[in-house]
């Protein structure tokens, strides 16, 4: 399977823990993102990464969130002290910016619950 | 007001109906995505457009960049169709996608 792959599928934590998510782009992708979606609602931009720089941050991003992504390949993203707020569906999404526009292929998500 | 509108946010039809989902937009856009969503989160790309129309097989999205404003059409709708259809528009330059709330749709046989 060469599409993108994130680890975990579920997490559930007790509020105050540290986590860390996985994501694995397409091997090719320059460009990698990654999105939160809580439920009944549409995805929000968090951040994303071309190569290993980190580009953009939203201001959905607290200082409690980390990204990274170290050698341009796969990303973490860490969320610490969690909070009951921060249960959600993280969404990675991975693209090779060519031109104008570019298609973006999606992980299955992290689904996060904070206890 | 959302960037990103998406009518309607539930739509129940009958198996052989022809589809029609709406998204508006108030910001220019370098691309708008149709995205497909089933129970469980995993999400699919349908379509990226910046102009005209796209088909595949059963599905066809338009745009009008003047009006901003897209649609996403189902000829022959099957159950199998059923699932959160989600608009998005890319900035330009860094393509971060806004999306719309989705559309639920549900195909009854």
């Amino acid at each position: 399977d060469t599409g993108v792959s994130q680890d975990p599928r579920h997490k559930i934590t007790k509020r105050g823990q540290n986590v860390t998510f996985r994501c694995d782009p397409i091997s090719e992708h320059n460009r990698l993102y990654w999105y939160r979606q809580t439920l009944g609602q549409g995805p929000e931009f968090l951040t994303y990464f071309q190569n290993e720089a980190q580009l953009e941050k939203s201001r959905l991003l607290s200082d409690r969130f980390s990204a990274e992504r170290p050698k341009g390949s796969f990303s973490t993203l860490e969320i610490q002290r969690t909070e009951q707020g921060d249960s959600a569906m993280y969404l990675c999404a991975s693209s090779l910016r060519q031109g104008v526009a570019d298609t973006q292929y999606f992980g299955p998500g992290t689904r996060l619950t904070v206890l | 007001k959302n960037e990103v509108e998406q009518s309607p946010q539930n739509l129940t039809a009958q198996e052989g109906e022809f589809i029609t989902i709406n998204c508006s937009y108030s910001v220019g856009i370098s691309a708008l995505h149709w995205l497909q969503q089933h129970p469980g989160g995993g999400i699919v790309s349908l379509f990226m457009l910046s102009s005209g129309k796209k088909k595949h097989g059963r599905l066809i999205a338009t745009i009008n960049i003047q009006e901003k404003h897209s649609s996403l059409h189902i000829t022959a709708s099957h159950p199998r169709d059923s699932a959160v259809y989600i608009c998005a528009v890319a900035n330009f330059g860094n393509e971060k996608l806004t999306f719309g709330t989705g559309t639920r749709l549900t195909i009854i046989p």
